[in-house]
């Protein structure tokens, strides 16, 4: 039983092209977030998702951004992509807004070339 | 600004202890968080600490100061799959910090 998960775990793609990647939690957790974590292995937040509405977006860029369906799921749409877009996608969700403990999904490993 | 600081690396021996320190400058503080990360896996939770003081969770611990904006975790009987990163992470005003991570080398 995965408690988070992802698709798809690799994405190779071209420059300009537009992608998405789902994420899903069985956990009944109400938060959800998107990291990226590049190549310098640094953990970087990218939105978080509470009871379906964004509390957090950090300064990304507009060509991202977050969908969530429903409290369960997650997706990030990716317009336009770019070499530097590159870099490994996770996944994570909480009981509470930044709660106890993230439950991170195995993460998208995304190239762009 | 909000900042955390850990070293990039650290290197040890197998059965040996290590203790990775994790400083912290934010404009908050709710509690942090310690979390291991092998290489091309997830993070997953190790321990979290709010009050001062250390919490002992088998082979690993943890400790805090806030007066000092301070903690380390503390990694006893080494082991080889020990061998991973190891990420220090500040809850400040509701959001979630995190520093570069260390990269703890173990050796037989």
């Amino acid at each position: 039983d995965t408690a988070v998960s992802q698709t798809p775990k690799y994405l190779v793609t071209q420059m300009g092209n537009d992608k998405s990647i789902k994420c899903e939690q069985n956990l009944g957790h109400d938060t959800m977030y998107w990291y990226k974590q590049d190549s310098k292995k640094f953990l970087k937040i990218m939105f978080s998702y509470n009871n379906k509405e964004l509390i957090i977006n950090e300064t990304v860029p507009n060509r991202f951004s977050p969908k969530s369906p429903d409290k369960a799921h997650l997706n990030l749409h990716i317009n336009s992509l770019e070499l530097g877009d590159s870099a490994v996608y996770f996944c994570a969700s909480s009981q509470e807004f930044s709660g106890y403990e993230q439950y991170f999904g195995p993460g998208t490993r995304l190239t762009v070339t | 600004g909000q900042n955390i600081d850990q070293p990039t690396e650290m290197t040890a021996t197998e059965g040996a202890i290590v203790q990775i320190n994790c400083t912290y400058q934010t404009s908050g503080f709710n509690g942090l968080f310690w979390y291991q990360q092998h290489a091309g896996e997830a993070p997953t939770f190790l321990s979290y600490n709010v009050l001062d003081g250390l919490e002992e969770k088998g082979r690993f611990s943890s400790f805090l100061s806030r007066s000092k904006g301070y903690s380390y975790l503390l990694l006893k009987e080494l082991q080889m799959k020990d061998s991973a990163s190891y990420l220090c992470a500040v809850r400040s005003n509701y959001q979630l910090i995190w520093g570069a991570g260390t990269k703890l080398i173990i050796k037989p």
